[in-house]
């Protein structure tokens, strides 16, 4: 069982649509971390969050938008996606953000964009 | 800014044999971290194993152990009586341990797909 929780496993949306992508863990990390990974390729940085404040924002379109409400919880709000955007959204944890710390994934939300 | 390379995208090994994922990454720093990752059919991102570069020992996790060779910029992943659960993609990947804004990603290798044999 992964300690980091995302949900919905899967999602499939059209481009007008407004979605949200979750992500939980109880580990008492103050890191967490957004990758997406288009298939049979690795997984690419979006956004770090440490201590709940935006961190590292890798130039995501503004069409990705990441809220850390609590130390547990990071969300990913999505609004007028493209096709192109369609992917594993796969989400970290580490201890704290330092180079040393490892990252623990969640088991990813498959997203679909009509 | 540092690469990672994978030169096997995909790799077999019949159940029990050993199989080496090779891994070569390129860097200017001294000091730095590199990482195994398997990521099975399940999607989740699972660390196998992790080594220090200023360690000259190499790291081991049971049946899972690196060639760390620091002057060849080389990591190898070995896996020793390979097992069924261990089918899945392996990604390399390194991570700077110099202390300083985005210096905390992890730069991934394309990945190299190990598929067991019964």
């Amino acid at each position: 069982d992964t300690e980091v929780t995302q949900t919905p496993k899967h999602l499939v949306m059209g481009m007008t649509n407004k979605k949200s992508l979750k992500c939980e863990q109880h580990m008492g990390h103050r890191a967490m971390y957004w990758y997406k990974q288009k298939a049979k390729k690795p997984p690419e940085l979006m956004f770090v969050y440490s201590y709940e404040k935006l961190s590292i924002n890798e130039s995501v379109p503004s069409r990705f938008s990441p809220e850390c409400p609590n130390s547990s919880l990071l969300n990913l709000h999505l609004h007028a996606l493209q096709p192109e955007d369609s992917a594993l959204y796969l989400c970290a944890s580490s201890q704290r953000l330092a180079v040393d710390q490892p990252q623990h994934f969640g088991d990813g939300t498959r997203l679909s964009i009509l | 800014a540092q690469t990672v390379t994978q030169s096997q995208p995909e790799m077999s090994v019949q159940e029990a044999e050993t199989v080496t994922l090779s891994c070569t990454y390129d860097t200017s720093e001294s000091d730095y971290y590199l990482f195994w990752y398997k990521q099975p059919p399940s999607r989740q991102m699972i660390l196998v194993i992790r080594q220090e570069a200023y360690k000259q020992q190499n790291a081991t996790e049971n049946r899972f152990s690196v060639n760390f060779q620091k002057a060849a910029k080389s990591f190898s992943l070995k896996i020793s009586d390979s097992q069924l659960g261990d089918a899945a993609m392996y990604f390399c990947a390194y991570r700077s341990a110099v202390r300083g804004f985005g210096n905390e990603k992890l730069t991934f290798g394309t990945g190299t797909r190990l598929t067991i044999i019964p």
